[in-house]
C-alpha cells in the first residue's frame, strides 16, 4: 500500500517568513496529492490540491509543487500569518483510498 | 446546515463496554469514510464504503463494524472496548466514483472517545 512520509514534524516560524513542508510518497500511480490544515480542537479541511497532470499551483500565500520522477511533493506557504499556525497533512491516492503523512505542527511567532 | 455530523462529540465510557457512533452527509456524496487520529494526530483510515458497499476495510481489529444503512449515513460500532481505542474518530464524505480519485475529504468535526 501507499506510503507517505512527511518532515518536518515541527516547524516554528516567525511571522512573515514562510514555511516548506515535504513529503514522499512510494506508489508511483498515487495521481492526487491534497494538503489538510487541522486548527487545534477542529476538523481538518483542504486548504489545496494537486494531481499528477501538474507541477505546481498556487492559492495566494499558499502553493504545492509535484515532482513526479522523484515522487516527493512540497507545501509553501509564504508571508505566514498567526492563524497559519495548525497541524498540517499531506496525503496521496490512487482511488478511494487517501493515505496521510504523520502531520506537520507549524507554529508562526509574533 | 452541517454537511458532515457526527454524534456523539464527546463518549466516556468503561473498558470492556461496546458503543456506537453515528455519522451523517447531507452533500450528496457517493462515497463515506472512518478515520482514528491517535494522540500523536497520525490520521488513519479505517473503513470507507461507496453508495453502502464495503470498499476498503484496513487492518482493524474485528471488534470495529461499520455500517451503512443508506449512502447518506455511516455508523462505528464497537464491541468490548479496550484502553488502546481511545482516540477521536472522523467520519467523512467526498464525491467519488467508479475508481475515480476521492477528490476532497469533507469531515465530520470528530468524536472523541476515552476508554476507562
Amino acid at each position: 500500500g501507499e506510503n507517505v512520509e512527511q518532515h518536518p514534524s515541527t516547524l516554528s516560524v516567525q511571522e512573515g517568513d514562510s514555511a516548506v513542508i515535504k513529503c514522499t510518497y512510494s506508489d508511483s500511480a498515487s495521481n492526487y496529492f491534497p494538503w489538510y490544515k487541522q486548527e487545534l480542537g477542529k476538523r481538518p479541511q483542504l486548504i489545496i490540491d494537486i494531481r499528477s497532470n501538474v507541477g505546481e499551483k498556487k492559492d495566494q500565500r499558499i502553493a504545492v509543487t509535484l515532482n513526479k520522477t522523484a515522487k516527493h511533493f512540497s507545501l509553501h506557504i509564504t508571508e505566514t500569518q498567526p492563524e497559519d499556525s495548525a497541524v498540517y497533512f499531506c496525503a496521496a491516492s490512487r482511488d478511494y483510498k487517501l493515505s496521510f503523512g504523520a502531520g506537520t505542527t507549524v507554529t508562526v511567532r509574533a | 446546515d452541517t454537511a458532515v455530523s457526527q454524534t456523539p462529540k464527546y463518549l466516556v465510557t468503561q473498558m470492556g463496554n461496546d458503543k456506537s457512533i453515528k455519522c451523517e452527509q447531507n452533500l450528496g456524496h457517493d462515497t463515506m469514510y472512518w478515520y482514528k487520529q491517535d494522540s500523536k494526530k497520525f490520521l488513519k483510515i479505517m473503513f470507507s464504503y461507496n453508495n453502502k458497499e464495503l470498499i476498503i476495510n484496513e487492518t482493524v481489529p474485528n471488534r470495529f463494524s461499520p455500517k451503512s444503512p443508506d449512502k447518506a449515513h455511516l455508523n462505528l460500532h464497537i464491541n468490548s472496548l479496550e484502553l488502546g481505542d481511545s482516540a477521536v474518530y472522523f467520519c467523512a464524505s467526498s464525491q467519488g466514483t467508479g475508481g475515480l480519485p476521492a477528490g476532497e475529504l469533507f469531515f465530520g468535526e470528530g468524536s472523541r472517545l476515552t476508554v476507562l
